[in-house]
């Protein structure tokens, strides 16, 4: 099973909209299970941002919203605002049972 | 919502075992499997495994079978994760995880909440 799909880099500056993808296949992103994403800065542990495909994490600013399409997931943050340059991750069950998949990050930058 | 405590930074050499832990605290651990999942250096991640909280169900990815194995110690409410035959490539920051989930319609959501604030693994001779 190879990693989800997700462009390295996304940038924008303050007040923009950017979104980040995160493409599988029918077999993950695409079949029964919901992509959770996660954000992470540098030198801490990941946090939960967005889990059941489209529901905010608790304390997760409503300016970051989720949704689906086919085989690609996508995550959208609004507003953009200098605290949420980080890296971004996506995560599927990958379609088997006890196994899943990370997409390979996407660092955004907030220019 | 609970919180995960991992104990500190590993250096070993190649060839060696490590073994991490994870104290899980506020919340019934009974209810919820536990997932380890490591980073390396300015890398992604990637998912090792998952114990159920009874300790007798496990299941590990396909690149550490044979070398990872997790336990519970359910008189201390903690999880652990051992990986043996270290190589340099195992150099890296490792990181449970409680896992959630819930069926949505005919779909099901699994994710990873909370994390441990992660353990770096060193391997090195």
């Amino acid at each position: 099973q190879s990693a989800l799909t997700q462009p390295a880099s996304v940038s924008g500056s303050p007040g923009q909209s950017i979104t980040i993808s995160c493409t599988g296949t029918s077999s993950d992103v695409g079949s029964y299970s919901l992509v959770s994403w996660y954000q992470q800065h540098p030198g801490k542990a990941p946090k939960l941002m967005i889990y059941e495909g489209t529901k905010r994490s608790f304390g997760v600013s409503d300016r970051f919203s989720a949704s689906k399409s086919g085989n690609t997931a996508s995550l959208t943050i609004s507003g953009l605002q200098g605290e949420d340059e980080a890296d971004y991750y996506c995560c599927s069950h990958a379609g088997t049972t006890f196994s899943w998949l990370f997409g390979g990050g996407t660092k955004v930058t907030v220019l | 919502q609970g919180q995960l405590v991992q104990s500190g930074a590993e250096v070993k050499e190649p060839g060696a075992s490590v073994k991490v832990s994870c104290k899980a605290s506020g919340y019934t651990f009974t209810n919820y499997w536990m997932h380890w999942v490591r980073q390396a250096p300015g890398q992604g991640f990637e998912w090792m495994g998952v114990i159920n909280p009874g300790g007798d169900i496990t299941a590990y990815a396909q690149n550490f079978h044979g070398r990872v194995t997790m336990t519970w110690d359910t008189s201390t409410t903690t999880v652990y994760m051992e990986l043996s035959g270290l190589k340099s490539e195992d150099t890296a920051t490792y990181y449970c995880a409680r896992d959630n989930s819930v069926v949505v319609g005919t779909a099901t959501s699994w994710w990873f909440d909370p994390w441990g604030q992660g353990t770096l693994v060193t391997v090195s001779s």
